[in-house]
C-alpha cells in the first residue's frame, strides 16, 4: 500500500514570498490533516478535512495560510507572504475515517520550509 | 497550552536497557496514542490505548494508562540502537477530532 506522499520534501524561500505544499493521501482514506512541527516541538494541527469539507480550521493563520482539498483527494497548502517564523515542517497526515476516535494517523514525511 | 506533556524531554540510555517516558494531559481523552519520528521523518503511529482500557502491549512495547491521574507511560524493553527517535504522545478528544501532540522525549540508545 502506498503512502502519503507530500512534495516538495524541502523548500527555501525568501520572506514575504509565496509557497505551496502538496499532499496525496493514501487511497481511500476521507480525513486529512495538515501539521506545522517548529524544531523540537510537537506537530500543531493546522487544519483537517473530511472528504473535501473543512472539520477544524481553528490553529490556521487565516490571514496568510490557506488550504483546499478538491474533489476529496489531494490537497494544497499555501502561505502567502511567508515570515520568518513559518520555518518548520509541515506534515501531512491521513486517517481512513473521521467520527471514530480509534483511528491511526498515516504521515508522510513532510516538507522542511526554510524562510530566509 | 499542550494538552499532552511528556517526560523526561531527553533520554539517553545503553543498549538493551528499558526506556520509560510518561505523559500528562489535562482534560478527558476518548484514547492515548503513541507515535514515533525518526530525525527528518514523518511520524509513525505504534500503539492505541482507549479510555476503558489500563495496560496495552505491543512486541517490546508496553502502555498503560491511568485516566484518575490523567497520565499514560511508554515502556520500550531491551532497547535498541534503531529505537533512537523522538515519542510523542497524542490525545484524542472527540470522535476522531482534536488530535493534541504533545512537545515529545528525544531517546537516544547508545550501542
Amino acid at each position: 500500500e502506498a503512502g502519503v506522499a507530500q512534495s516538495p520534501r524541502y523548500k527555501i524561500i525568501e520572506k514575504r514570498q509565496s509557497v505551496a505544499f502538496w499532499c496525496n493521501p493514501i487511497s481511500g482514506h476521507a480525513t486529512l490533516y495538515w501539521y506545522q512541527q517548529i524544531l523540537g516541538q510537537g506537530p500543531k494541527l493546522l487544519i483537517q478535512f473530511q472528504n473535501n469539507g473543512v472539520v477544524d480550521d481553528s490553529q490556521l493563520p487565516k490571514d496568510r495560510f490557506s488550504a483546499e482539498r478538491l474533489k476529496g483527494v489531494d490537497s494544497t497548502l499555501k502561505i502567502q507572504p511567508a515570515k520568518l517564523e513559518d520555518s518548520a515542517v509541515y506534515l501531512c497526515a491521513s486517517s481512513p475515517l473521521s467520527g471514530r476516535a480509534n483511528n491511526e494517523q498515516f504521515f508522510g514525511p513532510g516538507t522542511r520550509l526554510t524562510v530566509l | 497550552s499542550q494538552q499532552g506533556e511528556e517526560d523526561p524531554q531527553a533520554l539517553s540510555i545503553q543498549e538493551g536497557e528499558n526506556a520509560t517516558m510518561n505523559c500528562s494531559y489535562k482534560t478527558s481523552i476518548n484514547n492515548l496514542q503513541w507515535y514515533r519520528q525518526n530525525s527528518g521523518r514523518g511520524l509513525v503511529h505504534l500503539i492505541l490505548i482507549r479510555s476503558n482500557e489500563r495496560e496495552k502491549h505491543s512486541g517490546r512495547l508496553r502502555v498503560t494508562l491511568d485516566t484518575s491521574k490523567k497520565s499514560s507511560s511508554l515502556l520500550i524493553t531491551a532497547s535498541r540502537a534503531a529505537d533512537t527517535a523522538s515519542y510523542f504522545c497524542a490525545t484524542v478528544l472527540n470522535y476522531g477530532q482534536n488530535f493534541v501532540f504533545g512537545p515529545g522525549t528525544r531517546l537516544s540508545v547508545l550501542p
